[in-house]
């Protein structure tokens, strides 16, 4: 079965304090991770993929196989990242279903 | 391009009463799907379509039907509603590798 799991449903930090948003997932084969981000009132929309490496407003996520996580991270968080964070797992052979963790409200405060 | 189009945006219905909550989508995608995200649960997949004429049950399908007769429209049907469907549902679509979600309907059984 796949799961994804967002340990925490609340991250609260200063503003230009790092910030890590944590994923778990488990998986029998090798899927594809992605974060997705909600602004307040906003539809869901992707933030970034792993498949992609890249860095989006300043977030980055690396996936670890062994460790099995794909946690979000930024180095100084701003006010406007206050949202809330979606990780996601989806089979690359088969987009059918997409799996997405509980996820994490991040507030960032002034 | 619109993206994906959900209607209504808020909807109030009593106990017992159907409604169909309508998707469309102008981006020729074929996987389209419906969630509903309840407060500190996440996303739960209700229904999804891998093209027109197909369609298949999700994690949650129970008090809820779906029909996908063209590529564009992916409608939900509500036939008997119950305060445990109280929820925020999201439609979305699957293409260039990931989701593309509605904004949303807010619908509260009363």
């Amino acid at each position: 079965a796949q799961r994804v799991t967002q340990p925490e449903k609340l991250l609260s930090v200063f503003k230009g304090a790092p910030v890590e948003l944590k994923c778990n997932y488990s998986y029998s084969g090798s899927p594809e991770l992605f974060w997705y981000v909600q602004y307040s009132r906003q539809r869901l929309q992707l933030l970034l993929r792993h498949i992609s490496r890249e860095s989006i407003k300043g977030f980055t996520a690396d996936l670890n196989k062994g460790e099995t996580s794909f946690h979000l991270k930024k180095p100084f968080a701003q006010e406007e990242d206050s949202a809330m964070y979606y990780c996601a797992l989806g089979d690359p052979y088969n987009f059918n279903k997409f799996y997405f963790g509980s996820g994490t409200k991040l507030n960032v405060k002034p | 391009n619109a993206g994906v189009t959900q209607t209504p945006k808020f909807r109030i219905l009593k106990i017992g009463q159907s409604m169909t909550l309508q998707c469309a989508q102008d981006m020729n995608h074929n996987y389209m799907y419906w969630y509903r995200q309840d407060p500190g649960m996440g996303l739960k997949l209700i229904y999804y379509s891998v093209g027109a004429g197909i369609t298949d049950k999700g994690e949650v399908p129970n008090g809820y039907n779906v029909s996908r007769s063209t590529t564009e429209d992916f409608p939900l049907r509500l036939e008997l509603a119950a305060p445990s469907q109280t929820s925020v549902y999201f439609c979305a679509t699957f293409g260039s590798r990931d989701l593309h979600f509605g904004d949303g309907t807010r619908l509260s059984i009363l």
